[in-house]
């Protein structure tokens, strides 16, 4: 059974600080990895795909690398509307199964 | 633009069924995988099922197995959730999203590209 472990579950960022979110993988998938952002009362928005591929119409702040099982969602420089829960997820090929991590929040500090 | 519309949320008691719609609109529905995931009050996200582009295949997440059943009408551009014997457990709100899957060289990525707004099953005596 895949287990994706996101950390650290919160953290307290100030706006224009640099935001590092970690996502690790209990078996390697290659790149086979996602994250998304999902705001209070909204559905989850798909931020980069394939490890580090922004999604159409995603800001270059947002960032990922990584590759097997660690794996890093970047955001150079806070801005009020990135405050949110982050979660990642991954793709196993069989069974086909997706599963996400248990999310990190990023708050105002 | 790309629309999934979910209905078909409720409140229901523990053993009953229903049977949760998402309407598609703004793309080829019969190209792209289906999927629901769920998001119980306060948690994280959860995988339910998946369906594949033809209906040809579908696959459960272990916690519903045997209980909850995707479909899909392509002619209706429409997926399905059937969830029977619901357990106080299957309370969250239940996305609908759309499987996109990219491939680059050897490697193929599967994400999910679009989402519905949701909608809430409240499973409760």
């Amino acid at each position: 059974e895949m287990v994706m472990t996101q950390s650290p579950a919160t953290l307290s960022v100030s706006p224009g600080e640099r935001a590092t979110l970690s996502c690790r993988a209990s078996q390697s998938q290659n790149s086979n990895l996602a994250w998304y952002q999902q705001k209070p009362g909204q559905a989850p928005r798909l931020l980069i795909y394939g490890a580090s591929t922004r999604a159409t119409g995603i800001p270059a702040r947002f960032s990922g690398s990584g590759s097997g099982t660690e794996f890093t969602l970047t955001i150079s420089s806070l801005q009020s509307e990135d405050f949110a829960v982050y979660y990642c997820q991954q793709y196993n090929n069989w069974p086909p199964v997706w599963t996400f991590g248990q999310g990190t929040k990023v708050e105002i500090k | 633009q790309v629309q999934l519309v979910e209905s078909g949320g409720g409140v229901v008691q523990p053993g009953r069924s229903l049977r949760l719609s998402c309407a598609a609109s703004g793309f080829t529905f019969s190209f792209y995988g289906m999927h629901w995931v769920r998001q119980a009050p306060g948690k994280g996200l959860e995988w339910v099922a998946v369906i594949w582009y033809d209906g040809s295949d579908k696959y459960h997440a272990d916690s519903v197995k045997g209980r909850f059943t995707i479909s899909r009408d392509n002619s209706k551009n429409t997926t399905f959730l059937q969830m029977n014997s619901l357990r106080v457990e299957d309370t969250a709100v239940y996305y609908c999203a759309r499987e996109q899957r990219f491939c680059s060289g050897s490697s193929c990525y599967h994400y999910f590209d679009y989402w519905g707004q949701g909608t809430l099953v409240t499973v409760s005596s």
